[in-house]
């Protein structure tokens, strides 16, 4: 029973364009929600991350928001450059499962030159 | 600073072998766990450990055993491997619980299994 899902598998933007990757969660106890980027071959790293009590945050050229009426998330990626193709992760951990995370499926991106 | 390594990278193995992945740390962190990686599936976390000498169940810990005999190392074994257990198997490690401590990933171990 996935609590966390990303029902893109794939998304293809041109460069300097924006990239948006959604997630979907349906556990209204998740309270912190984590992005993570991965390459092949490599392990996933940290992207962004976002606390339930805001609905944005901000990194550089990332931005994460927060609905959590609609209990969903979006990563935004402005300007997208080719360097930014990889597959992305959503995660979500809440309080009363400690540090366990729940992954989503993951969308891998690819962003055109 | 290695941060997180996995050993063996890839590994066949027939079904009913037994097998031992080991994860490594230096980042003096508490937390570590492992998780499998299967095609249409999220990460799903196997077990964790929240300090040496101590494990926990995750979401899918059936067919497996881990070990955290010290602080920077975490064992995962296969007693009698499955073919259902062909996947990718990353492990990772955070600082401590709260507030939620990002997760550090090693590169990941291809398993596998006839």
């Amino acid at each position: 029973d996935q609590q966390v899902k990303q029902n893109s598998p794939s998304l293809s933007v041109q460069e300097g364009r924006i990239s948006i990757l959604n997630c979907d969660y349906t556990n209204s106890m998740f309270d912190y929600f984590l992005w993570y980027k991965k390459y092949p071959a490599e392990g996933p790293t940290f992207l962004i991350s976002i606390s339930s009590i805001k609905d944005k945050n901000e990194d550089g050229r990332f931005t994460v928001f927060l609905n959590k009426s609609a209990k969903h998330l979006s990563l935004h990626i402005v300007p997208s450059q080719p360097g930014d193709s990889a597959v992305y992760f959503c995660a979500a951990s809440a309080l009363n499962t400690g540090n366990q995370f729940y992954f989503g499926t993951g969308t891998s991106l690819t962003v055109i030159p | 600073n290695a941060g997180v390594t996995q050993t063996p990278k890839f590994r066949v193995l027939k079904t009913g072998q037994s097998m031992t992945l080991l994860c490594a740390q230096d980042m003096n962190h508490e937390y570590m766990y492992w998780y499998r990686q299967d095609p249409g599936m999220g990460l799903r976390l196997i077990h964790y450990s929240v300090g040496e000498g101590t494990t926990a169940k995750g979401e899918v810990p059936d067919g497996y055993n881990v070990s955290r005999l010290k602080k920077q190392n975490f064992l995962l074994g296969l007693e009698s491997a499955a073919p259902s257990q062909t996947s990718v198997y990353f492990c990772a490690s955070s600082l401590g619980q709260f507030p939620v401590e990002t997760q550090y990933f090693g590169p990941g171990t291809r398993l596998l299994v006839l």
